[in-house]
């Protein structure tokens, strides 16, 4: 079956490390993208990929890095530069097949210890 | 980017009632999607909405579209424990690369 796939499920940081959550889909979706999500704040668009090779920063992209070296795959890198990293993130993928409708991984839980 | 007004922010029901949210905004959008999120988990597109005065039902959930393509609604009938959760509506501009807009969510709780 298709679909989009977040690891680790749980994931712990100790200040100053960075940390790398994986993204993969099989559904062909050439769109990825990455939400940050808050308690009251809905999602926040961390950074979004339409292509292979590029990408583009989104509303609370500081702190954060990405990669797009292949269309199934979009790592989020948590840097240490971001101050409040604890949070759950969500990995998204669409496509104009579908309409642009996201599919939505199962996310992963950051906590700073 | 700019959030859509979604509320209520929050709903305490008794089983068995009815349930009503919305999302509107000051720009027009070309598609709406309403998704649920249980806790822990990635959100689930629900019911999505391509023209305006659509109206559109999946079970016990009806949404619709509105006519000036700046507001949706989506309603739940009789709504039963397995319901809770968090209700997001997203909304698509144009040519939809740049990704959906969301709502901040509206959280269902119900008693029974």
């Amino acid at each position: 079956d298709g679909g989009i796939t977040q690891s680790p499920k749980y994931l712990f940081r100790k200040e100053g490390q960075n940390v790398t959550l994986s993204c993969e889909q099989n559904l062909n979706h050439d769109a990825m993208y990455w939400y940050r999500q808050d308690p009251g704040q809905g999602l926040r668009l961390i950074y979004y990929s339409q292509i292979v090779n590029d990408f583009q920063k989104g509303d609370i992209a500081e702190g954060y890095s990405v990669s797009r070296e292949k269309k199934e795959s979009f790592p989020l890198t948590v840097t240490s530069a971001q101050k409040n990293p604890t949070a759950f993130y969500l990995c998204a993928s669409s496509s104009v097949a579908a309409n642009y409708g996201y599919t939505f991984g199962s996310g992963t839980r950051l906590t700073v210890v | 980017g700019q959030q859509l007004n979604q509320s209520p922010q929050s709903m305490f029901i008794q089983e068995g009632e009815d349930v009503s949210m919305n999302c509107t905004s000051s720009s027009i959008f070309n598609t709406w999607l309403w998704y649920k999120q249980e806790p822990g988990e990635g959100p689930v597109l629900l019911i999505a909405l391509y023209k305006a005065g659509e109206l559109t039902s999946n079970g016990r959930l009806t949404a619709q579209f509105g006519i000036t393509r700046k507001d949706s609604f989506l309603n739940i009938s009789a709504s039963i424990p397995s319901d809770v959760g968090i209700y997001f509506c997203a909304g698509l501009r144009g040519g939809g690369a740049d990704g959906l807009t969301f709502g901040k969510g509206t959280h269902l709780i119900i008693q029974p």
